[in-house]
């Protein structure tokens, strides 16, 4: 069966460090990942997406890799700050569809 | 500042009640989404439209949730009659190309 898995538990991690959060995937041959942040009663905020042909995206100090052999994605925040706190959600998007599938989230929490 | 508009931002109603949630997509944008986000499911999505045609609703319970976009400015999601389990938030978003932008979302419950 079809599933997206994010880091089964919460993140914590300590200001001024690298956060790096997980997206597996398991029957989906997404041709576009996605990453959002959604903080508490609010709607998802796009970040990144990036392509099945790129191996790696930068903005500002956020990075996302996508290795379609292993299947997964990572997305790291180097020089994590506070304000980083929230839920991060990567969502895959299949080549011929025009929406995406989320996943559950992982909960970031950066303490100072 | 372009933003994806939902109305009512909460919503308490009673079993059997008919609810209507509304949403105003960004402008230019072609395409729109509606989600449903439980702590159980997830997001989940419900039903999207490409140029106001509806291109897949196969997340809704069709017998009691019904989609429409009557014009290109507005995008309605209703649910007829409403039951406990319905009892979630419920996001529209709206896009041009790949990426969504999502409103503040309504939270629905039902009593």
């Amino acid at each position: 069966s079809q599933k997206i898995e994010q880091n089964s538990e919460a993140l914590n991690i300590q200001e001024g460090k690298t956060a790096t959060l997980t997206c597996n995937y398991t029957n989906y041959s997404p041709a576009y990942l996605q990453w959002y942040r959604q903080d508490p009663g609010r709607g998802p905020v796009f970040l990144l997406l990036i392509r099945e042909n790129e191996k790696e995206k930068r903005k500002e100090r956020l990075k996302v890799t996508f290795d379609t052999t292993l299947k997964q994605s990572l997305f790291h925040i180097t020089a994590s700050q506070p304000a980083d706190s929230a839920t991060y959600l990567c969502a895959l998007d299949m080549a011929n569809a025009g929406k995406s599938t989320f996943g559950d989230g992982t909960t970031l929490t950066v303490k100072p | 500042d372009a933003r994806v508009t939902q109305t009512p931002r909460h919503k308490v109603t009673e079993m059997g009640q008919e609810v209507t949630m509304r949403c105003q997509p960004i402008l230019g944008h072609n395409t729109v989404f509606w989600y449903r986000q439980t702590m159980m499911q997830g997001l989940e999505l419900l039903a999207y439209f490409r140029n106001r045609a509806p291109l897949d609703d196969s997340g809704m319970p069709k017998d009691r949730f019904s989609a429409e976009m009557p014009d290109a400015t507005l995008a309605t999601l209703k649910i007829q009659p409403s039951e406990p389990r319905d009892s979630a938030v419920y996001f529209c978003a709206s896009g041009l190309g790949r990426e969504q932008y999502f409103g503040p979302g309504t939270r629905l419950t039902v009593t």
